[in-house]
């Protein structure tokens, strides 16, 4: 069946970098956009960047990641990665991968990874 | 950015009952030249990520009980989910895909009365 796996979170200070990781199983990679989104720890969900499925490599990110935050793949790895530098402690949150069901790189998204949590405290 | 407000933040439904969210939008999601809403319902449950319920505001993924029934156009949407059952507990969100970035609205958490 399809299945997204998140890892890579964990606690980090101030400033340093992450990078998260999503595997994905049971669908072609490499013809669906994917995202990433965050639920914060009072529960709202923020999108936060988007990926096209083929060589092209489109890409987008929300203003507040922009310059620190970066999605890309591998599709020889079925994997969805999303480097975080310069991390902040408002960037405390469940980190989660989604597929892309639109199909015009902004849809809705299903399914979803299980999450993983960061946390940014020093 | 489009804002999305759902109201009430918290309902306490009986069981066999109805509940009702709602969803509104700052700015239309109706796409005129399609005739489609870019909007997505999501439900989510302890522990687990957001599982999607509808998308084009009334279409009901496969696999999702016709008890759920989403409505609406334009800037206001509603989620319906008649003959409440214990395992319906959970929140629930708005999305819109109108426009980039893709927002939601805050949720609204449901519990049985």
């Amino acid at each position: 069946q399809v299945q997204l796996v998140e890892s890579g979170g964990g606690v980090v200070q101030p400033g340093r970098s992450l990078r998260l990781s999503c595997a994905a199983s049971g669908f072609t990679f490499s013809t669906y956009a994917m995202h990433w989104i965050r639920q914060t720890p009072g529960k709202r969900l923020e999108w936060l960047a988007v990926i096209s499925g083929n060589s092209e490599f489109y890409t987008d990110h929300i203003d507040s990641v922009k310059g620190r935050f970066t999605i890309s793949r591998d599709n020889s790895k079925n994997t969805l990665y999303l480097q975080m530098n310069s991390l902040r402690t408002e960037d405390t949150a469940v980190y989660f991968c989604a597929r892309d069901r639109g199909g015009s790189y902004r849809g809705w998204f299903d399914p979803w990874g299980q999450g993983t949590l960061v946390t940014v405290s020093s | 950015d489009i804002v999305m407000t759902q109201s009430p933040d918290s309902l306490a439904v009986s069981l066999g009952e109805r509940a009702t969210f709602n969803c509104k939008s700052s700015q239309s999601v109706l796409y005129s030249s399609n005739n489609k809403n870019y909007l997505a319902w999501y439900q989510q449950k302890p522990g687990q990520p957001p599982k999607l319920l509808i998308y084009w505001a009334s279409t009901r993924e496969s696999g999702v009980p016709d008890r759920f029934r989403g409505s609406g156009s334009g800037t206001d949407f509603t989620l319906t989910i008649s003959r409440l059952q214990a395992e319906d507990v959970a929140v629930y969100y708005c999305q819109q895909y109108y426009s980039s970035p893709q927002t939601f609205g805050q949720g609204t958490k449901l519990e049985i009365k």
